[in-house]
Formats: structure tokens, sequence, C-alpha cells
């Protein structure tokens, strides 16, 4: 258990469908972040979100559309999704210090996304 | 456009061996450096970090760091079946994390 709950763990959806996927951590952390794991692939970050404000895009197809209510709660919001997104999404929290990412995160256990 | 490189394995080591894993990465300027483990169908979690050059001990696992090399690398001593995993090297740069693709480690009795 590492303080960082995901839910649901598995979803399957259509690429015509609209699904969430939510995220919860209870260590008191004040960034959280979206990750993609794709098969052969590097941890690819997302969403950053430090004090509740966005920070990071990289470039993310506007088919993910992030949702940070407050710093204990992310949402990763999916619609029109393709085939290709087909991932592990992660989502992980740290804490932050002067603005620096200590580069400790702890990972949720992840959502496992299959689109048809 | 900054990397973090591994051989993706797997590294098959006998119970009891020491394990090596290795890790190259691009930009100079990297300051911070971090090993991941990430069991099978699990989430990846922290197992060392390092920031200065040299080795840096905690019980059976060694991380070493030699930034003129661009290299860091991790020591796993008196492997154990548990020690299977995918191990991911993570460079920080600024304020984001950088990863390998990890590299695969089975321990075999």
């Amino acid at each position: 258990e590492t303080g960082v709950t995901q839910t649901p763990r598995h979803l399957v959806m259509g690429m015509t469908n609209k699904k969430s996927l939510k995220c919860e951590q209870h260590l008191g952390h004040n960034a959280m972040y979206w990750y993609k794991q794709s098969a052969k692939k590097p941890l690819e970050l997302m969403f950053v979100y430090s004090l509740e404000e966005r920070v990071e895009n990289n470039s993310v197809p506007s088919r993910f559309s992030p949702e940070c209510p407050n710093s204990s709660h992310l949402f990763l919001h999916l619609h029109t999704l393709q085939p290709e997104d087909s991932a592990l999404y992660l989502c992980a929290s740290s804490q932050e210090h002067q603005n620096a990412n200590t580069g400790e995160l702890f990972f949720g256990e992840g959502s496992r996304l299959t689109v048809l | 456009q900054k990397e973090v490189e591994q051989n993706s394995g797997p590294l098959s080591v006998p119970e009891g061996a020491i394990a090596s894993l290795n890790c190259t990465y691009s930009d100079r300027g990297s300051q911070s450096f971090f090993w991941y483990r990430q069991y099978s169908g699990k989430s990846p979690e922290l197992i060392m970090s390092i920031y200065s050059n040299g080795d840096k001990e905690d019980g059976r696992f060694t991380a070493q760091l030699n930034k003129a090399s661009q290299y860091v690398s991790l020591l796993i001593r008196d492997s154990q079946p548990s020690d299977s995993a995918t191990y991911l090297c993570a460079v920080k740069d600024t304020d984001k994390l950088i990863f390998g693709t990890g590299t695969r480690l089975q321990v075999f009795p």
C-alpha cells in the first residue's frame, strides 16, 4: 500500500465512450502526476499538478483532460480515445520543496486501459 | 531529446550472486538519479537515490554514479528470487523525471 489509490484498476472502453480515471493520495503531498506506461517504452509524463495548478502538459492530445480539484484528488477524463491509447495509466504524488521536484514519486497501482 | 538508456534484458543471475544493472544518460547537467523497482503487474517503487559521484549503499543495494561518464548503476548483492523485477533508472531534468525503459532482472534458485 503506497498511500496512492487509483480506480478503476481495469477499464475497457470503445472509441466513442467517455470515462474518467480517479486517483487519491493519503500522503499529504503537494504534487500529483499522471504517467502513461506502454510496453517497451519508458514511462511518459502526461500531466503535473503542483499545489492544484497544472504545470506540465507535454503535448498530450486533447482527448485526455486532467482535473485536480484539490491536493489529494486527481482525475483523468478520457473521450474519443484511440486503440493506441491502450496502456497502463499511473498516478503518482510527491512532496515538492522550494518549487523543485525531489524525484521521489509514490505511485498508485495503475489503471489498465483497453480501447477497442 | 534528453534520454536515459538501459539494456532491456532479461539479466539472469543465480541466487546469491551480484546483479549489476546499468544506465547511461544524455544530459551532462543532470544532478539527481533514481532507481525504481517494478514487480510484474505492480507499480514502480523507489529503492535508491544518488546525487554525488561515488557509491551509496543501502542494505544489499549499492548505487554508483559517475557524472563524467554519464553513467549510473545499481548493484544487488546476494541476489534473491524476490529481487526478480524490472528496474527503472530515472534522471531528474529540471523539474521532471526522465525514465529509462527498464532492465528485467531474473534471479533463479
